[in-house]
């Protein structure tokens, strides 16, 4: 099945810090869903991107799709503590299969 | 509505015991899973149903059956249980496969 891939796979923020995380495929998407789990939680959804270029908002958070619909990523403005977790990306071709996941660490 | 219920919470099991992860839903969702996390891994999907009757495999089924026979209900059986299947495992259900998943709370299995 397809396969996709997150980096980093760690990142440590400082609050109020922007970052990205990439999520990658060498095939193209079906589409692609955005997850987030806290520690010791279980995954929440947060987005689903279906459009190739379609671009999604969510407060401090900025989802993306690529052209070749192969890469997506997530874009977090002015980090809070409130952002730690652990983001998944995941590819439904029929069936969810998730990336390894890039586990944020925000330092105050 | 309940959405995802996982029992149990916590479990330990000796090698080569058995036992049963039960899961069930209260959104009328047609579409089932069971993961397993590891530290490092991800979520990797075990098995999956997209009906009642029906039963597919993920990426990892090797040790584990499943059975679908009711919508509401997806259980995830261990056979013979080994260390290696010690993780913690989440259910998730949505209308199918390509719509956003509703997970539990997980099962934390240690198999000593």
């Amino acid at each position: 099945g397809q396969q996709v891939m997150q980096i980093p796979q760690y990142q440590h923020v400082q609050e109020g810090e922007d970052f990205t995380t990439y999520c990658n495929s060498s095939t193209t998407l079906s589409n692609i869903q955005w997850y987030k789990q806290r520690p010791g939680g279980h995954p929440v959804f947060l987005i689903q991107l279906v459009k190739s270029g379609e671009v999604k908002k969510q407060k401090r958070l900025t989802f993306q799709f690529g052209e070749a619909k192969k890469n997506s990523s997530l874009h977090i403005t002015a980090t809070q503590t409130t952002d730690v977790g652990t983001y998944f990306c995941a590819d439904s071709w029929g069936k969810l299969q998730f990336g390894a996941g890039t586990q944020v660490v925000v330092t105050p | 509505n309940a959405g995802v219920t996982q029992t149990p919470k916590f479990q330990v099991l000796k090698t080569g015991q058995s036992m049963t992860l039960q899961c069930a839903q209260d959104m009328n969702h047609e579409y089932m899973s069971w993961y397993r996390q590891d530290p490092g891994m991800g979520l990797r999907l075990i098995h999956y149903s997209v009906g009642a009757g029906i039963t597919d495999q993920g990426e990892v089924p090797n040790g584990y059956n499943v059975s679908r026979s009711t919508t509401e209900d997806f259980p995830l059986r261990l056979l013979s249980a080994a260390p290696s299947q010690t993780s913690v495992y989440f259910c998730a259900s949505s209308y199918t496969g390509t719509q956003p998943q509703h997970f539990g709370d997980g099962t934390r299995l240690s198999i000593l």
